[in-house]
């Protein structure tokens, strides 16, 4: 069965530092990777997606992800962070049946 | 072009009732899938309508049925609510299935089961 983990429940970043928040995964086959945000009451947004091609993928509000498949890892990084990106982070992988399979979720605080 | 809607925003219901939760797709989409979501957890697939037809289910009990309607708009029943059935539900349109095709959420319905 596909699934993803993501081993820290919440991160704290000061503002305009880098930011990673952490992601692995175990799949058979090919994985199809996403990254989502939640705000407040409302509901996931995509900020990017690997589906084959180039290991480093580039996604909206200036987030990228690094696909490494020798350490299972989909990482979601940010070079300089700002208050507004303090959300809840979802990690997920795709079956090919359209089924989306979410990891538990980072909260992110970005600290002013 | 109008997102993803969800009605009710909020409801409370008593354990053993039953519930029905709407979602409007985004136009031109005709694929529906429907999650819920614990506090603190990830949402988690219930299943998906494509073409009026469900195309895919997770583990959830067949107390969670579904409908989608021509126009592509879904519709999620949970019969006999248990407490644990409190939960924000999202639902999600695409254009099309395959993982190809973005999966757009709506803003979720919060329920309460008390």
């Amino acid at each position: 069965a596909q699934s993803v983990a993501q081993p820290e429940d919440q991160v704290n970043v000061a503002e305009g530092n880098p930011l990673t928040v952490k992601c692995t995964y175990s799949v058979s086959g090919n994985p199809y990777l996403f990254w989502y945000v939640q705000y407040p009451n409302r509901g996931l947004q995509f900020l990017l997606k690997y589906i084959t091609g180039d290991n480093l993928v580039k996604g909206s509000y200036g987030f990228e992800a690094e696909f490494n498949k020798s350490q299972t890892s989909f990482h979601l990084k940010k070079p300089s962070a700002l208050v507004s990106d303090s959300a809840l982070y979802f990690c997920a992988v795709r079956e090919r049946g359209d089924k989306i399979i979410f990891g538990k979720g980072t909260r992110l605080h970005i600290l002013p | 072009e109008t997102g993803v809607t969800q009605s009710p925003t909020h409801l409370i219901k008593t354990r053993g009732q039953q519930v029905t939760l709407r979602c409007s797709s985004q136009s031109g989409h005709n694929t529906v899938s429907w999650y819920q979501q614990a506090l603190g957890q990830g949402p988690q697939f219930i299943f998906q309508y494509y073409r009026e037809e469900e195309n895919g289910r997770g583990n959830f009990p067949p107390r969670f049925s579904g409908l989608q309607f021509p126009n592509y708009s879904s519709e999620l029943n949970v019969n006999a609510l248990e407490l644990d059935d409190s939960a924000l539900y999202l639902c999600a349109s695409s254009p099309e299935t395959g993982v190809l095709y973005e999966q757009y959420f709506g803003p979720g319905t919060r329920l309460t089961v008390t």
